[in-house]
């Protein structure tokens, strides 16, 4: 079963910043956030991965709280091309008992014009 | 990234068939894997295959029906057996690094009548 939690759906006006939240409460010490994102017809794409410190890179910003049970990903300035469903995993990292990514539902960010 | 491709794009069977999809990546990777994504669904991982060894599948997936090669570190396939409409889908390959990333192919898309 898929550890995390995320909402359904969420809008986003275009230009906006687009928050995701996401639970993993029961994440373990050896367990990275993983975000992928998947737009209508396509294989996922990796977004960001993070441990425990916040992540940037060109696509979107990770912020993991301090007991790491939550995170969120931002994208900076929602376009409409980012509309999508957004997955958020948990796993192991590499040399770890599994390094397989399990989905959950995600959420499908409709970004507005 | 890893360049992933898959063979066929898409393919209309006849129930009772069986088909093989390919992947290629661009580079060696040790592990890979094969998902399934239903109608409207999210990812269902099938299996993880592994160069030089026997591929691990998931419960409710069994060889017979899905079986899965793995003869080099940058090649795989996986099979759909004596197929029937439920298994209508998209197959998804996977690779992941030892960096911690993992990409997805494009997809197969099956149609089974």
């Amino acid at each position: 079963d898929a550890k995390t939690t995320q909402p359904p759906s969420m809008d986003c006006a275009e230009g906006r910043a687009a928050n995701l939240p996401c639970n993993h409460s029961t994440i373990s010490g050896n367990e990275y956030v993983y975000w992928y994102r998947q737009i209508h017809s396509q294989g996922p794409q990796y977004i960001i991965h993070g441990l425990k410190n916040n992540e940037t890179n060109e696509m979107a910003s990770l912020i993991i709280t301090e007991d790491r049970k939550s995170s969120t990903l931002i994208l900076p300035h929602a376009t409409l091309r980012d509309t999508a469903v957004y997955y958020c995993i948990v796993r192991v990292g590499w040399g770890g008992a599994t390094n397989k990514l399990i989905f959950g539902t995600g959420t499908l960010l409709a970004v507005q014009p | 990234s890893a360049v992933i491709s898959q063979k066929p794009s898409r393919d209309i069977c006849q129930r009772g068939t069986s088909l093989t999809i390919q992947c290629q990546v661009d580079s060696q990777v040790t592990m890979m894997f094969w998902y399934r994504q239903q109608p409207g669904q999210s990812l269902t991982l099938i299996a993880t295959a592994n160069q030089g060894s026997e591929a691990t599948y998931e419960s409710g997936f069994v060889i017979d029906k899905f079986p899965i090669s793995r003869p080099n570190l940058t090649f795989s396939t996986l099979t759909v057996s004596n197929m029937s409409p439920e298994d209508s889908s998209i197959y998804l390959c996977s690779v992941a690094r030892q960096d911690n990333e993992q990409f997805f192919g494009p997809g197969t898309r099956l149609t089974v009548l």
